[in-house]
């Protein structure tokens, strides 16, 4: 089974911290996505990346940075932390290629809560 | 740009019944849909992918029909059990991309 596995379940961090969400599969699949979630706004793209050392911007990249060094790891990074930035995040992982045919698997999800 | 949309936005039902929920999307222009099952505080767990010529998939006493044309597409839970109890959502693949576009999910619970 793929294993998706997200560095914190949860985290609080302040104002202007600059934070690092990480983010690990173990399936040496080569698409990762990071979403955040919130209520009554559903699952919204930040970033994504096709393989190692290329990313692409999503619906809501504003406040955002990633890196993908390794194939297996992928990054989010919040710059200035900000409270409209309490939010649930989740990073998925899908095998590329012809991976538009095969599901996305999903993290656990980290909780950050920005104080 | 797609939206997605899931009715009801919530369903509570006993345990023994079969349900219908649903999910329409604006452009029918779609590579494939996909449903998940989202646990409270957990993530999203891959339930079936229907390909866009496709007309249903089935998973034990899951049943997922689309409807591409109309743009709509069915999930369908025969014999509901409390195990059950979720939120489901609905996402498209949009041709030409690799990204899905989800709806905001439908939340069940399954009475004793």
């Amino acid at each position: 089974d793929v294993k998706v596995t997200q560095s914190s379940r949860y985290l609080v961090k302040r104002t202007g911290e600059k934070v690092f969400l990480e983010c690990v599969q173990d399936m040496d699949h080569e698409n990762m996505f990071w979403y955040r979630q919130d209520p009554g706004l559903g699952l919204r793209l930040i970033y994504f990346s096709y393989d190692v050392k290329m990313k692409e911007k999503g619906d809501i990249p504003e406040g955002y940075s990633v890196s993908r060094e390794k194939k297996e790891r992928f990054s989010l990074i919040l710059e200035s932390a900000s409270t409209n930035q309490t939010s649930m995040y989740l990073c998925a992982s899908r095998i590329g290629g012809r991976g538009r045919d095969q599901p996305q698997h999903f993290g656990d999800g980290t909780r950050l809560s920005i104080l | 740009k797609q939206e997605v949309t899931q009715i009801p936005a919530a369903l509570s039902v006993p345990e023994g019944e079969n349900l219908v929920l649903n999910c329409s999307f604006t452009d029918s222009a779609i590579y494939n849909l996909q449903w998940f099952r989202q646990d409270p505080g957990k993530g999203l767990t891959s339930l079936l992918l229907i390909q866009s010529s496709q007309r249903e998939q089935t998973s034990g006493r899951l049943n997922a029909s689309l409807d591409k044309s109309s743009g709509r597409s069915t999930l369908y839970i025969a014999a509901s059990q409390p195990g059950d109890s979720a939120t489901y959502l609905c996402a498209v693949m949009n041709s030409g991309y690799s990204t899905l576009t989800f709806g905001k999910g439908t939340m069940l619970l399954v009475s004793p």
